[in-house]
């Protein structure tokens, strides 16, 4: 069975800290894809990244950044000098792939506060 | 220009009473989901529709029916409201399956 886990349901962190969201995800597929989403308090959500299973290269966008490793399942983001404007709850999905639906199975959430 | 649109944004009504939620993608997407997101946040899948047939139909009520009448467009139907369908439904589309999918701003539904 596909599974996604976020185990942080709540961070809270003082303006320009870093901070890492987990993820750890369980699937039977030699290839998926991983995805990060964005649900600022206005309630739409947001793509961040996409990550496929034979990509283990880190990725860095501005003072965002993914850690993904297969030996341990995770696909963590971090993000560096955080700022109020990241106060959000951040998704993290895996596709459906050998299902060839394109369903996203979402982990639970983490709710990420940023205080000034 | 919207890629993915909702209407209504709010939808507040009684107990029992049939209600649509709208969706239309400019995309050029063909493949289209709902999906609902509880009051603890969770997201979860509900259909999905690849050029206008069903591939999704997870286990969600009888009552919620989803009609695609051209793939840029994808509508639910909730017949006979409960209040356990208070959520916020999102669509969205994706061009390649398992490639991700943009989401419309989501619809309140307020079951009273």
């Amino acid at each position: 069975a596909q599974k996604v886990t976020q185990a942080q349901t709540e961070i809270s962190v003082v303006e320009k800290e870093d901070v890492t969201l987990d993820c750890v995800y369980e699937t039977r597929d030699t290839t998926y894809y991983l995805f990060w989403y964005k649900q600022p308090p206005s309630g739409e959500l947001v793509f961040l990244i996409r990550r496929n299973s034979f990509d283990e290269q880190n990725e860095i966008s501005g003072r965002y950044s993914w850690n993904f490793q297969k030996s341990t399942s995770s696909f963590n983001f971090t993000i560096t000098a955080s700022q109020v404007v990241d106060s959000a709850v951040y998704f993290c999905a895996l596709s459906d792939y050998s299902g060839n639906t394109g369903k996203l199975i979402f982990g639970q959430g983490t709710t990420l506060q940023v205080k000034p | 220009d919207t890629a993915v649109s909702q209407t209504p944004k709010y939808l507040v009504t009684q107990m029992g009473n049939d209600k649509s939620i709208k969706c239309e993608q400019n995309l050029g997407h063909d493949t289209m989901y709902w999906y609902k997101q509880d009051s603890k946040k969770f997201l979860k899948i509900m259909f999905s529709y690849n050029n206008k047939e069903l591939i999704i139909n997870e286990t969600v009520p009888n009552r919620f029916s989803p009609k695609s009448p051209d793939k840029a467009h994808l509508n639910l139907h909730i017949n006979s409201l409960e209040l356990g369908d208070s959520a916020v439904y999102f669509c969205a589309s994706s061009q390649v399956r398992s490639l991700g999918q943009f989401f419309g701003p989501g619809t309140r539904l307020t079951v009273l």
